[in-house]
């Protein structure tokens, strides 16, 4: 079974600042990784599939990069909107799992 | 636009049986797998259960399979969660996703699920 590591667990950034997120798989998953924010209060939605290519609508502010076992999520200048919880989700799995890392929370400083 | 809408959450004893819905619009639904997430308090989000655009296959996660069956309804534009032999560590927000690009691309809003004496 795959597991998803992520760090750090919390980022304490302010707005405007660029910022870095990092997820780590047990064993190779190519680059079978999406990223995932989720507000306070709201549902997931997804910013990123297949490592690097963003979601129609998502701003190009958000960009993946990795394979294998190693992958970020960059933000560059982080706004208001952007203070959420990310995870990411590896899809690699055969029977699938899609397990989830257990995120990083962007707070404001 | 894709819209995702659950429901049948609630209060449920331990052993109890609950049934959710999950009503799918804005996208031809026959074309799409379909997923159910869970999110307990707190908590990252766990994967449950897959079902194929066609209900050819189903897939489920170790801590549900056995107890859980997900399936789908073609003409109403459904999928469903049966969950059985719902136990504490069950309470959680369910979510009814949807498998694109293969992984999950819509979410719903979620309906809550508490199993409690």
């Amino acid at each position: 079974e795959i597991v998803m590591t992520q760090s750090p667990a919390t980022l304490s950034v302010s707005p405007g600042e660029r910022v870095t997120l990092s997820c780590k798989a047990s064993q190779s998953v190519r680059t079978n990784v999406a990223w995932h924010q989720q507000r306070p209060g709201q549902a997931p939605r997804l910013l990123i599939y297949a490592a690097s290519t963003r979601v129609t609508g998502i701003p190009a502010r958000f960009s993946g990069n990795g394979s294998g076992t190693e992958f970020t999520l960059t933000v560059t200048s982080l706004q208001s909107d952007d203070f959420a919880v990310y995870y990411c989700q590896e899809y690699s799995s055969w029977p699938p799992l899609f397990t989830f890392g257990p995120g990083t929370k962007v707070d404001v400083k | 636009q894709v819209q995702l809408e659950e429901s049948g959450g609630g209060v449920v004893q331990p052993g109890g049986s609950l049934r959710l819905t999950c009503a799918a619009s804005g996208f031809t639904f026959s074309q799409y797998g379909m997923h159910w997430v869970r999110q307990a308090p707190g908590k990252g989000p766990e994967w449950v259960a897959v079902i194929w655009f066609d209900g050819s296959n189903q897939y489920y996660s170790d801590s549900v399979k056995g107890r859980f069956t997900i399936s789908r309804d073609k003409s109403k534009s459904e999928v469903y969660l049966q969950m059985n032999s719902l136990r504490v560590d069950d309470t959680a927000m369910y979510y009814c996703a949807r498998l694109a690009h293969l992984t999950i691309d819509y979410w719903g809003r979620g309906t809550q699920v508490t199993v409690s004496s």
